[in-house]
């Protein structure tokens, strides 16, 4: 299957700074990519939704100007916490699919386990 | 607005034993439904698809909108098998929502 990379894979960041994560499908174009964060033993909650070249899709309840995501192109799509705080700490997944068509697969990254100290 | 559920968070059977993960979800269009699998320290990975009604692993699950249904089943569950399993759902709007997730554990 397609192979979707996140970097890095863990990150550790003081309070009050930014991280940014990456999100790139390796080897098909992403029309779509998805953000969730995932907590211990619990289902993924999705975050948002992204199309390449345009804004991204918040969930309700997600702060857009705390999680911010960019889609800048179809193999590449950052998440980057701002003034991050002990409760992002979390585990962020992405996932890309390649069309918007009946049935395609959404391919999913390793994860980022991100600790806020 | 849309939802999954997946009832089980946890469900051990003994191996050969017939397994049955359930899956509900509201949706008022026509949904495209999915079963997802994570097996330990490894990454979701698609089990199957509701659209290609195909048989994965020894895995199947049918659409059933009276019910509003997408059950997996397996007649002979191997130890292989135990894992996350979690039932997701896309919508027009291309959102890709998941279930709880259950978690399945084979016993030898």
């Amino acid at each position: 299957g397609a192979v979707v990379s996140q970097h890095p894979s863990w990150v550790i960041c003081k309070s009050g700074t930014s991280v940014k994560i990456e999100c790139r499908s390796l080897d098909f174009q992403a029309t779509t990519m998805f953000w969730y964060r995932q907590f211990p033993k619990q289902s993924l909650m999705l975050m948002a939704t992204s199309n390449e070249g345009s804004k991204a899709t918040y969930e309700q309840g997600v702060e857009k100007d705390k999680f911010l995501i960019n889609h800048a192109s179809l193999t590449l799509s950052t998440l980057t916490v701002t003034s991050a705080h002990p409760e992002d700490s979390s585990f962020y997944i992405c996932s890309a699919r390649e069309t918007a068509e009946v049935g395609t697969e959404a391919f999913f990254g390793q994860g980022t386990r991100l600790t806020v100290v | 607005a849309q939802r999954v559920t997946q009832p089980e968070k946890l469900l051990s059977v003994f191996k050969g034993a017939p397994v049955e993960l359930k899956c509900n979800y509201s949706y008022s269009g026509s949904p495209e439904l999915f079963w997802y699998v994570q097996y330990s320290r490894q990454r979701l990975q698609l089990l199957l698809r509701h659209i290609s009604r195909e048989s994965i692993k020894g895995f199947t699950a049918d659409l059933n909108k009276g019910e509003t249904s997408f059950h997996l089943k397996k007649p002979f569950a191997q130890e292989e098998d135990s894992a996350m399993y979690y039932c997701a759902l896309i919508q027009g709007a291309q959102k890709l929502v998941f279930g709880q997730g259950t978690r399945l554990t084979i016993n030898p």
